[in-house]
């Protein structure tokens, strides 16, 4: 079975500064990768998606993450992130073919500072 | 507009008693999905069904029970046999079941205390 790790829990950063936040998966075959976000009192909704060609994909609000297969990542960056962007951010995976069955990672806890 | 509709938003549950938590969707997907999330933990998942009168476990399906009658309408039962029921639930529904690569859409979900 899939499985996907989030490193960071709580991250706290300051309005312009740059994000990073790791997620690794393990499955030994191809896989679908998702980044979701959850913002105070929102649901779940979709900030970008990975199925194939370009690793580097963009997502919404200057959001855009990397594939890396070798190194079975999917890290989230944002240049310079706003106060806006606290919320509560989800890797997700899901084996090519498996219809939509989603593994989440526990989720990271953003929080942007004035 | 186009969505998936949670009821309630908070439910109280007394020890030893059944509960239903209802997910709706007008969306015209395929595949729905039953989640749950915790503290720390991330989202689990129950139960799903990729078409009508058809669904199968997910990963923590023990003390839960669902149907999938109508296309549009997914109910999630938490029964008494589900020792851990506090927690928010989040129904997620999806197009086009047999293809891994569509994106899930969730509802607000529904918190469950115990009284």
């Amino acid at each position: 079975a899939q499985s996907v790790s989030q490193h960071n829990h709580h991250v706290i950063l300051s309005e312009a500064a740059s994000l990073e936040l790791g997620c690794n998966y393990s499955y030994g075959g191809t896989v679908n990768l998702f980044w979701y976000v959850q913002y105070p009192g929102q649901h779940l909704q979709l900030l970008l998606k990975y199925f194939s060609g370009d690793p580097l994909v963009k997502g919404i609000k200057g959001f855009e993450a990397e594939f890396i297969k070798s190194k079975f990542s999917f890290n989230l960056r944002k240049p310079s992130v706003q106060w806006s962007d606290t919320a509560e951010y989800f890797c997700a995976v899901n084996p090519t073919g498996t219809a939509s069955k989603l593994t989440f990672g526990t989720g990271t806890r953003l929080q942007v500072t004035l | 507009d186009g969505g998936i509709t949670q009821s309630p938003k908070y439910l109280f549950r007394k020890e030893g008693q059944n509960v239903t938590l209802s997910c709706e969707q007008n969306l015209n997907h395929d595949a729905m999905y039953w989640y749950r999330q915790d503290p720390g933990q991330g989202l689990r998942l129950i139960y799903y069904s990729q078409i009508v009168n058809d669904f199968q476990k997910g990963d923590i399906a023990e003390g839960y029970s669902v149907s999938r009658e109508k296309k549009e309408s997914f109910p999630l039962t938490v029964t008494s046999a589900q020792k851990n029921p506090t927690a928010f639930y989040l129904c997620a529904s999806s197009g086009l079941s047999d293809s891994s690569n569509q994106p899930q859409h969730f509802g607000d979900g529904t918190r469950l205390s115990i009284l």
